[in-house]
């Protein structure tokens, strides 16, 4: 399975500002997602990043808010924009990796923002 | 619309015992089912997962998994449970979809927390 590692593990941030977290791959994959989870939520997906395309976003997600860059197969990035101590969450990567004829999904370590 | 369903928030058992955290789904035609855990601070790692075949489904760390599609049901259990195993746990759902709708997106339910008891 690959291995992901993501950038900043944590981070406590101000009100308004930007936060831009990594997402790294040790080898090229075709799919990555990105996860939120609240405090004790489950995870909701915020949004698909295929390398050369626009990224899709889900349901109660926009692109000014959750801004994300995939330039190649092995890395992303999602920026949480303008936060609020709403967007406190824990922020996951996650990568498709296909396997007996379909993708199987493998999760980073997350990176878990708490905003004040 | 597609969900998963965890019905209880937590489950407590004793070391040594057996242990069954439920999972139910709803979703068009045949899904393909996954089980994650979530150790504290850490991120998701993969258990198991049914997409055909033996409806029994055998794991990592000696978790297994049964498949019902009559009850839409997917619930974990092992034997002997560990301390260790105290964890968050997670059923996940993907439609299977045709090739063209290949989007890969999991739909999670909302996690059991696992309390193995001494």
């Amino acid at each position: 399975s690959a291995v992901i590692s993501q950038k900043p593990s944590r981070d406590i941030c101000q009100r308004g500002t930007s936060l831009t977290i990594q997402c790294q791959v040790d080898s090229q994959v075709t799919m990555m997602f990105w996860y939120r989870q609240q405090p004790g939520q489950s995870l909701t997906l915020i949004a698909t990043a295929n390398q050369g395309s626009e990224a899709t976003y889900e349901s109660g997600f926009v692109i000014d808010k959750f801004p994300i860059s995939r330039p190649n197969l092995t890395f992303s990035t999602l920026t949480v924009s303008n936060m609020s101590p709403e967007d406190s969450s824990i922020y996951l990567c996650s990568v498709g990796e296909f396997q007996g004829g379909y993708n199987e999904q493998f999760f980073g370590p997350g990176t878990r923002l708490t905003v004040l | 619309a597609q969900s998963v369903a965890q019905p209880e928030d937590q489950v407590n058992v004793a070391e040594g015992n057996p242990l069954t955290v439920k999972c139910t789904y709803s979703v068009s035609g045949n899904p393909y089912l996954f089980w994650y855990v979530q150790y504290p601070n850490r991120g998701l790692q993969f258990l198991l997962k049914y997409i055909t075949g033996d409806n029994l489904v055998k794991g990592s760390y000696g978790f297994e998994a049964e498949f019902n599609k009559s009850q839409t049901s997917f619930h974990l259990k092992k034997p002997s449970a560990l301390v260790s195993d105290s964890a968050l746990y997670f059923c996940a759902v993907r439609d299977r979809g045709g090739a063209s709708s290949n989007t890969g997106k999991l739909i999670f339910g909302q996690g059991t927390t696992l309390q193995v008891k001494p």
